[in-house]
């Protein structure tokens, strides 16, 4: 059992490239989350998806996309890179079980580390 | 505006020293206050949750504890392994993301 696996671990863009981070998770989750880690910041939300072919907007969506058509696969798609999303990127999944308002604990993967030069 | 804090930003202890890490919140409708671990480089790794006021829980040397504004970590007796940057979230039913809102964390150093 993995968890939640993320790739690549390291990348480095030019400004206006675009790119895919991938995240996976094996535990058969319904949610899952993009996050991203600033120095000295909290994390911040940034998409979530509640299911495949349904996703929404957390709190920094701006120049970012995502899309889950499985249950297993959540990507992150960066269109046109700016510096200002250099940052450590986090995926997370978590559970909400029938009858529950709220979800079971988020686990998180391992992070893609994103410079943009 | 949901809020959480975390204090001290670092705190660096002998190994045996104990202490407590704190957490304040201003969230209407908390479902839940999460701790996780953070090791440098790595994601967050899932320590515990706590649901109400008045709910604790143990795990070797860490105990968290709940009232209705804010969340302790002790941490008794600690050792080296046990440095790392602990990072508190809440879950409220305030917003329809479901996601976590994150203090900045206390980075705590054990030093043997």
């Amino acid at each position: 059992n993995a968890g939640v696996t993320q790739t690549p671990k390291f990348r480095i863009l030019k400004i206006g490239q675009s790119m895919t981070l991938q995240c996976t998770q094996d535990m058969n989750h319904n949610y899952m989350y993009w996050y991203r880690q600033d120095p000295g910041m909290g994390l911040k939300l940034i998409y979530y998806s509640v299911g495949a072919g349904i996703t929404d907007k957390g709190e920094v969506p701006n120049g970012y996309n995502v899309s889950r058509s499985t249950t297993e696969d959540f990507p992150l798609r960066l269109e046109l890179a700016a510096p200002s999303q250099t940052s450590v990127y986090f995926c997370a999944s978590s559970y909400l079980r029938a009858g529950q308002t709220y979800t079971d604990t988020q686990y998180f993967g391992p992070g893609t580390r994103l410079t943009v030069l | 505006e949901d809020q959480v804090t975390q204090s001290p930003e670092a705190l660096r202890l002998q190994e045996g020293e104990s202490s407590s890490l704190n957490c304040s919140y201003t969230v209407s409708g908390l479902r839940g206050l999460f701790w996780y671990r953070q090791d440098p480089g790595k994601g967050p790794e899932f320590l515990f949750t706590l649901y109400s006021a008045g709910e604790e829980k143990e795990k070797e040397r860490l105990k968290a504890t709940l009232t209705k504004k804010e969340s302790f970590l002790h941490i008794t007796a600690p050792k080296p392994e046990d440095s790392a940057t602990y990072l508190c979230a809440a879950l409220y039913s305030g917003g329809g993301a479901d996601g976590l809102t994150f203090g900045k964390g206390t980075h705590l150093i054990i030093q043997p």
